[in-house]
């Protein structure tokens, strides 16, 4: 059964460095997210993305955050300066059209 | 601002029995509704997705729900061991091709007791 693949599954990093997180949505997909989830909080909405340019962004999605299709598998997150508050959980999901979301296994960023 | 608001529980409930989770919203627009299944540092699992008012059945899961008192449950019947997580319920604006977003409430955990 296709999956949405994310890596890596685990990233620390000092607060001020630049990440990346990578994911691979299901091939024939057309939509894709990401979100993130705050330990012991709820999943929040980052960005949407589709025919290669933003849907939606959320207020959390700032001049920090961006996203990029670099080719026709991956879809990316990066983050350019990180902050103690961006440590969480951070999902990538996608869906076909009118289906429903699908969740990779996500990436726990920890900045210290 | 969208809201979506669960009982965070813990609900626990013996094994066999019926498990019952609420959910409201406060967007009336919102079209679709979702439930999804996360287990501990897991990432969240897709169990039923509802669109209509009513009654929605997937073996064990029923999915409820109710527009105009803004209201959406999750049934479990038969509750298994494995069935102890945390559930979250979603709503998104639209149905159908497009990219909306879901919001999502805090979660039920709940347990199901041996």
């Amino acid at each position: 059964e296709p999956e949405v693949t994310q890596t890596p599954s685990h990233q620390v990093t000092q607060m001020g460095q630049e990440v990346i997180l990578r994911c691979v949505p299901i091939s024939n997909h057309l939509y894709f997210y990401w979100y993130r989830q705050i330990l012991g909080q709820k999943v929040e909405f980052l960005v949407s993305f589709y025919n290669n340019e933003i849907s939606e962004k959320s207020e959390i999605f700032d001049d920090q955050f961006s996203v990029e299709r670099p080719d026709g598998s991956n879809f990316t997150l990066k983050i350019r300066s990180t902050k103690l508050e961006d440590s969480a959980m951070y999902f990538c999901a996608s869906k076909l059209s009118q289906e429903t979301q699908y969740f990779g296994p996500g990436t726990r960023l920890l900045v210290l | 601002q969208k809201e979506v608001e669960q009982n965070s529980g813990p609900l626990s409930v013996p094994e066999g029995a019926i498990a019952s989770l609420n959910c409201t919203y406060s967007d009336r627009g919102s079209q679709s509704f979702f439930w999804y299944r996360q287990y501990s540092g897991k990432s969240p699992e897709l169990i039923m997705s509802i669109y209509s008012n009513g009654d929605k059945e997937d073996g064990r899961f029923t999915a409820q729900l109710n527009k105009a008192s803004q209201y959406v449950s999750l049934l479990i019947r038969d509750s298994q061991p494995s069935d102890s997580a945390t559930y979250l319920c979603a709503v998104a604006p639209g149905s159908g091709a497009g990219s909306y977003q879901l919001t999502f409430g805090k979660g039920t955990k709940l347990s199901v007791i041996p």
